[in-house]
């Protein structure tokens, strides 16, 4: 089946530096999502992307649609204590709540 | 808060038996997905509820099996538990336009029920 890889799997950086992370899949996906996840909680949504070569950006995130429609990146700007948690892509083809996810990455900011 | 809510929060069961996990969706959706997720990995998906019909399903055996209700809301039932069966269920719900219909709508996901078979 569809997998998709995500790296890196931990960060450790210090309030105020940027952050990147990207998702690569052996398949194709007509979307490409990003999720955030705290403890106790499910994933919410960040950014949807939905055609090849797409930027988008939400705040201090900035995320892209790989042209191969095969990968993903997502960008954080300067952070800050509350961006730690738990960063999760997915990739859907029909509709979302069929979307295959990658393992996450988890995010540690020191203040 | 999403709107989508999930009984119960916790829940202990002892290999062999059998679980029920329920979900409401959001106000106005008509869909809803439920994703098994374990200790460190992300959620796969298990099955999709469409209109109460199963719209789709994950790599997930038989005794995997569920329901939806004329009001949108969900039952997730596993028979035989295993101890691999041990993970947090969450559920999302999103409005659909028909079966297999592209859609660009958000999913909204449920707090989970944090299932652990002894």
């Amino acid at each position: 089946g569809q997998q998709l890889n995500q790296s890196p799997q931990s960060m450790f950086i210090q309030e105020g530096e940027d952050v990147s992370m990207n998702c690569t899949s052996s398949s194709i996906f007509n979307t490409w999502l990003w999720y955030k996840q705290d403890p106790g909680e499910g994933p919410v949504l960040l950014i949807a992307l939905y055609k090849a070569g797409e930027l988008t950006s939400n705040g201090r995130l900035t995320a892209q649609f790989g042209i191969t429609r095969k990968d993903s990146f997502l960008n954080i700007s300067a952070s800050i204590p509350s961006d730690v948690g738990i960063y999760f892509c997915a990739g859907a083809n029909t509709n979302a709540g069929k979307s295959t996810f990658g393992d996450g990455t988890t995010l540690t900011v020191k203040p | 808060e999403t709107g989508v809510t999930q009984s119960p929060t916790h829940l202990i069961k002892t290999r062999g038996q059998q679980v029920t996990l329920r979900c409401s969706s959001q106000s106005g959706h008509n869909t809803v997905s439920w994703y098994q997720q374990a200790l460190g990995q992300g959620p796969q998906f298990i099955f999709q509820y469409y209109r109460e019909e199963e719209n789709g399903r994950g790599n997930f055996p038989p005794r995997f099996s569920g329901l939806q209700f004329p009001n949108y809301s969900s039952e997730l039932n596993v028979n035989a538990l295993e101890l691999d069966d041990s993970a947090l269920y969450l559920c999302a719900s999103h409005p659909l336009a028909g079966y297999n219909k592209f859609s660009t709508d958000t999913q909204y996901f449920g707090p989970g029920t944090r299932l652990t078979v002894l």
